[in-house]
């Protein structure tokens, strides 16, 4: 039971680029979702989902993309990178929703140049 | 509008100190609250979780409490050890059409 996984644990993106980063998950869960951590602040929600097929966006959700074709994977797309996505994003995940324990990755650091 | 404060930023104590971490939510009408451990360059672990009708939860050398009239929760941790140096967030959770609200944490370190 490998939990929640991440990859890449890193990345170097140039302004413009574009990237996704995975998240996935083998505890059959229905709630997934994406934060970033910036220094001094608290987590903010990029987008969500409450199973397959459907997602929907948190406070931060400008520039990223999201899709869930499966129950397992909730990947995270960059559009076009800019400096101030550089962050460490977490994936989450939980049985059915945000008012349970939360389970999260080990984190993506990205740094947008 | 909903805020969640963590006072201090940062602690340090000798290990073996029982202390305590301070978590302050600006809306009493929570739905649970939780704590999490943060270890440097990895995920969130889940600690703890409160829910409104409850005063407290414990588990091991943790205790948490809540107090929802005066918008606070604290995180106990006794008979402190190295092992126990992260940083320690905790997250409100308002209901259904709200998502968690997080605070900025405290980071701990306990010294040998």
């Amino acid at each position: 039971n490998a939990g929640v996984t991440q990859t890449p644990k890193f990345q170097v993106l140039k302004t413009g680029q574009s990237m996704t980063l995975q998240c996935a998950q083998d505890m059959n869960h229905e709630y997934m979702s994406w934060y970033r951590q910036d220094p001094g602040m608290g987590l903010r929600l990029i987008h969500y989902s409450v199973g397959a097929g459907i997602t929907d966006q948190g406070e931060v959700p400008n520039g990223y993309n999201v899709s869930r074709s499966t129950t397992e994977d909730f990947p995270l797309r960059l559009l076009s990178a800019a400096p101030s996505q550089t962050s460490v994003y977490f994936c989450a995940s939980s049985f059915s929703g945000r008012e349970e324990t939360q389970y999260f990755g080990p984190g993506t650091r990205l740094l947008v140049l | 509008k909903q805020e969640v404060t963590q006072i201090p930023a940062a602690l340090s104590v000798p290990e073996g100190e029982n202390l305590v971490l301070n978590c302050s939510f600006t809306d009493s009408a929570i739905y649970n609250l939780q704590w999490f451990r943060q270890d440097p360059g990895k995920g969130l672990t889940s600690l703890l979780l409160i829910q409104s009708s409850q005063r407290e939860q414990t588990s091991g050398r943790l205790n948490a409490s809540l107090d929802k009239s005066s918008g606070r929760s604290t995180l106990y941790i006794a008979a402190s050890q190295p092992g126990d140096s992260a940083t320690y967030l905790c997250a409100v959770y308002y209901g259904s059409n709200y998502q968690l609200i997080w605070g900025a944490g405290t980071k701990l370190i306990i010294k040998p």
